[in-house]
């Protein structure tokens, strides 16, 4: 069974506090992502990273960052939390066929559980 | 630019009776099709996913979707429902030359007894 953990299931910071998520997947996947969900809003890209230290912005990178220096573990950083960051965070991991420059497609992704942040 | 559009936002239906949740994607020459489904405070589960071959996908749970090409459709179906199939389900794409999948908005399906 492929597992995907998250580090904490809720979570409550104060504004201005420095936030880490952690995501550990044990299936060797090459991708993993970082999506926020929303009420109305669905899934939205933060980041992901398709290779160790490799990173890309998705659709709403600004506020956070993130670092990948094992191929299991992918973690979401808040640089400084502020109250429109209070979301589920969903973490996710996934294969890739085809080579690197072209041709390749994204199979199925596995998530977490989510982390629920609340910032105060 | 590539889209995913779920029709409906919400979707009552009673115990026992068939539903359908409608998904449709922007054009593209080959594509990955999936359905996620996500219970109260819990992740992401795949429901069922379409890579190539035939067009009727069966999935978990009794559900099955049809992949349309001529219409960029991937419908989700179930012939009848229960329950514990109250949750919001998600229709996601790949398309070749990239690593991301695009998420629809969800449909949050209500079985009502």
């Amino acid at each position: 069974d492929v597992k995907v953990t998250q580090s904490s299931r809720y979570l409550v910071k104060r504004t201005g506090e420095k936030v880490f998520l952690e995501c550990v997947q044990d299936m060797d996947h090459e991708n993993m992502f970082w999506y926020r969900q929303d009420p109305g809003l669905g899934l939205r890209l933060i980041y992901f990273s398709y290779d160790v230290k490799m990173k890309e912005k998705g659709d709403i990178p600004e506020g956070y960052s993130v670092s990948r220096e094992k191929k299991e573990r992918f973690s979401l950083i808040l640089e400084s939390a502020s109250t429109n960051q209070t979301s589920m965070y969903l973490c996710a991991s996934s294969q890739t066929t085809g080579g690197r420059t072209s041709g390749q497609r994204a199979h199925e992704q596995y998530f977490g559980p989510g982390t629920r942040l609340t910032v105060t | 630019a590539q889209s995913v559009t779920q029709l409906d936002s919400q979707v009552p239906v009673f115990e026992e009776a068939p539903v359908e949740l409608r998904c449709n994607y922007s054009s593209s020459v080959s594509v990955y099709l999936f359905w996620y489904v996500q219970y109260p405070n819990q992740g992401l589960q795949l429901l069922l996913k379409y890579l190539s071959g035939s067009t009727l996908v069966k999935g978990i749970n009794g559900f099955e979707a049809e992949f349309n090409k001529s219409q960029t459709s991937f419908h989700l179906r179930k012939p009848s429902v229960h329950i514990s199939d109250t949750a919001e389900y998600f229709c996601a794409v790949s398309y070749t030359g990239g690593f991301k999948t695009i998420f629809g908005a969800g449909t949050r399906l209500f079985v009502k007894a």
